[in-house]
């Protein structure tokens, strides 16, 4: 059975950082891309950023690009995103999801419980 | 404001059929992207509904449909039960962002 569970959330303030994780199982971990989602309060699902399978390729949305950092360990079944200059906006949960493949555009299949990250001082 | 219009809101009584439009342009869905579908329960987590346009995850009921054409894409219920009541999502990819992926706004959908 896959399963994503993401940690790390939490309160933090304007200009602070903070690192998610997710740990995955259930599926060959780096044979899938992976991708983070997330979701202000009562608003819509918004896409952050994704890295391929083996790690070397990896995309942003240009309102997380230069502070926002994806990263994946193979060995440990685990993503990552290091957020840095965070700003009240950044204020949502965020989600991991597994994309059904490495290349092309790949649906997400499964996604994690999420964790809530609030910017504000 | 999201590459990908949805309108905001959609209802319909128990037993119709509805349908949700996802509008996108030739950046995106008309440069040949697919298109998925998710439905997000009120508190739950995103769940992958329709992929590759019109294509079913094993589990999803038959009363759920997909399409694509041109630019646009459409998600159809029909048989409406109480608990299709839910946000929905269309996502694809888009050029323009380097291949990035990119969400619609979402659909509330209402049963009557």
């Amino acid at each position: 059975e896959v399963q994503l569970v993401e940690s790390g959330g939490g309160l933090v303030q304007p200009g602070g950082s903070l690192r998610l994780s997710c740990a995955a199982s259930g599926f060959t971990f780096s044979s899938y891309a992976m991708t983070w989602v997330r979701q202000a309060p009562g608003k819509g699902l918004v896409w952050v950023s994704a890295i391929s399978g083996r790690g070397g390729s990896t995309y942003y949305a240009d309102s997380v690009k230069g502070r926002f950092t994806i990263s994946r360990d193979n060995s440990k079944n685990t993503l990552y995103l290091q957020m840095n200059s965070l700003r009240a906006e950044d204020t949502a949960v965020y989600y991991c999801a597994k994309a059904d493949g490495d290349y092309g555009d790949p649906q997400f299949d499964y996604w994690g419980q999420g964790t809530l990250v609030t910017v504000s001082s | 404001q999201s590459l990908l219009t949805q309108p905001p809101s959609v209802s319909g009584a128990p037993g119709r059929r509805v349908t949700i439009s996802c509008t996108g342009s030739t950046s995106n869905i008309g440069s040949g992207y697919d298109v998925h579908w998710y439905q997000q329960l009120p508190g739950t987590a995103p769940k992958l509904l329709i992929y590759d346009n019109n294509i079913r995850p094993s589990g999803v009921p038959d009363r759920f449909s997909g399409s694509k054409s041109g630019t646009s894409a459409s998600l159809a219920i029909t048989g409406l039960q109480a608990e299709d009541e839910a946000d929905y999502y269309c996502q694809s990819y888009d050029n323009s962002l380097s291949g990035s992926g990119v969400f619609g706004g979402g659909t509330k959908l209402t049963v009557l």
